[in-house]
């Protein structure tokens, strides 16, 4: 089972982008990477997923190298709500979960 | 729409109670699953049901059963609750991904159980 690594915490401030990269070594060819965010007292939230390359959408952006053994979370010009946990997931969803570990994922703090 | 609804949001219950935590979900999506989330952890898989009929255990299954209703709805039984079942548990679902296609997992908002 492919396991990531990531920073505990990072802190950064109102309109800054931020960048945070996970490791997954081992990584398998069908595994895909998948970034959810986490606000205190809710589920945690779909961000974005990706094979390889970069990938897009109105949230964030992910970079995966062609060696596809890190990955990084980009989130532009981020402000007070983006504070927030955010996992980094390897693996196969395919109708089910258990192939997916959750870390303790990366807290982020977002000051004025 | 309302996604994945779970109930209740608060519990307090005594060692040796039962109780059964509700999850339905409106998407029509085949597979749902059961988390707990406990300070310093990450999440950690209970029991999942990749469709309807069918229920699997996870990592952490122990004290815990399942039924999967029908395939809308997943609840999470707890027979006789110890203290080490106090946590948070989020119930998920998730459409079919099938091969190569993987898809985004929608939470409900979370169950706050004390076992006291």
């Amino acid at each position: 089972l492919a396991k990531t690594t990531q920073p505990i915490s990072m802190d950064s401030y109102e309109g800054q982008e931020v960048n945070i990269t996970c490791s997954h070594n081992n990584i398998a060819t069908n595994d895909y990477i998948t970034w959810y965010q986490q606000f205190p007292s809710q589920g945690p939230r779909f961000i974005i997923q990706g094979y390889k390359t970069k990938v897009t959408n109105e949230v964030a952006s992910l970079f995966i190298p062609a060696d596809r053994k890190s990955s990084t979370l980009s989130l532009p010009r981020v402000s007070l709500s983006d504070t927030a946990v955010y996992y980094c997931l390897v693996g196969m969803n395919a109708g089910n979960n258990r192939k997916l570990i959750w870390g303790l994922g990366t807290s982020l703090a977002v000051n004025p | 729409n309302a996604g994945v609804t779970q109930t209740p949001k608060f519990q307090v219950l005594k060692t040796g109670q039962s109780m059964t935590l509700q999850c339905a979900q409106d998407m029509n999506h085949n597979s749902m699953y059961w988390y707990r989330q406990d300070p310093g952890m990450g999440l950690r898989l209970i029991y999942y049901s990749a469709s309807e009929g069918t229920t699997d255990k996870g990592e952490v299954p122990n004290g815990y059963n399942v039924s999967r209703l029908n395939k809308r709805e997943f609840s999470l039984r707890l027979e006789s609750a110890a203290p080490s079942q106090t946590s948070v548990y989020f119930c998920a679902s998730t459409s079919t991904g099938g091969q190569p296609l993987n898809t985004e997992a929608f939470f409900g908002q979370g169950t706050r159980l004390t076992v006291v």
